[in-house]
């Protein structure tokens, strides 16, 4: 147990759905990743948040739209995704922007029908 | 961009063998990390090394740093089937994100 959580844990859903993955910490941390993880392929860095405010997009499709109300809550809403979006989506976060070690959530397998 | 790059890509060892597991880096690091991946799951921290040490040691592992060559690897002393994960080896760039690499399979058998 790292003290970031995330739900859903597993999600399908069609292209036109909209969802919703959220992720929390109860670290006191600063800063957020979003993190997409696809087969046989490194994470991708999408989108870090630091006190709230967006510091980094990753040249993420808008599909993609981060949510940061608190630097504890972390959202990623889904809209008209497509089939190679399907990955496992992990969430991280750290003491503050760059302070190196990340603390990750057990993630979101995601599956785009 | 990619910077880490893990060697190899899979490793099957026997239970109380030693695993070694590489990290091959490109540009300049203050520090290089290393994390441990169970199946489908998130990521956890193993180890912290800066860049200006050389060898560094938790419990059963061991990681070795050599920025001449721009690489670390990551040793697992007596190896249990629990090590069997995925290994990551990781750079801060842009000064908040972490880069990493492919991984490294680990697979320890009884």
């Amino acid at each position: 147990e790292t003290g970031v959580t995330q739900t859903p844990r597993h999600l399908v859903m069609g292209m036109t759905n909209k969802k919703s993955l959220k992720c929390e910490q109860h670290l006191g941390h600063n800063a957020m990743y979003w993190y997409k993880q696809s087969a046989k392929k490194p994470l991708e860095l999408m989108f870090v948040y630091s006190l709230e405010e967006r510091v980094e997009n990753n040249s993420v499709p808008s599909r993609f739209s981060p949510e940061c109300p608190n630097s504890s809550h972390l959202f990623l809403h889904l809209h008209t995704l497509q089939p190679e979006d399907s990955a496992l989506y992990l969430c991280a976060s750290s003491l503050g922007q760059g302070k190196e070690t990340q603390y990750f959530g057990p993630g979101t397998r995601l599956l785009v029908l | 961009s990619q910077q880490g790059e893990e060697d190899p890509q899979a490793l099957s060892i026997q239970e109380g063998e030693n695993a070694t597991m590489n990290c091959s880096y490109k540009t300049s690091i203050n520090n290089l990390q290393w994390y441990r991946q169970n199946s489908g799951r998130g990521l956890v921290h193993l180890i912290l090394i800066r860049s200006n040490e050389r060898e560094k040691h938790s419990g059963r592992l061991r990681v070795t740093l050599d920025t001449s060559k721009k690489s670390s690897s990551l040793l697992i002393t007596a190896s249990r089937a629990a090590d069997t994960a995925s290994y990551f080896c990781a750079t801060l760039y842009s000064g908040y994100a972490l880069n990493f690499g492919k991984g490294t399979s680990l697979l320890v058998t009884p």
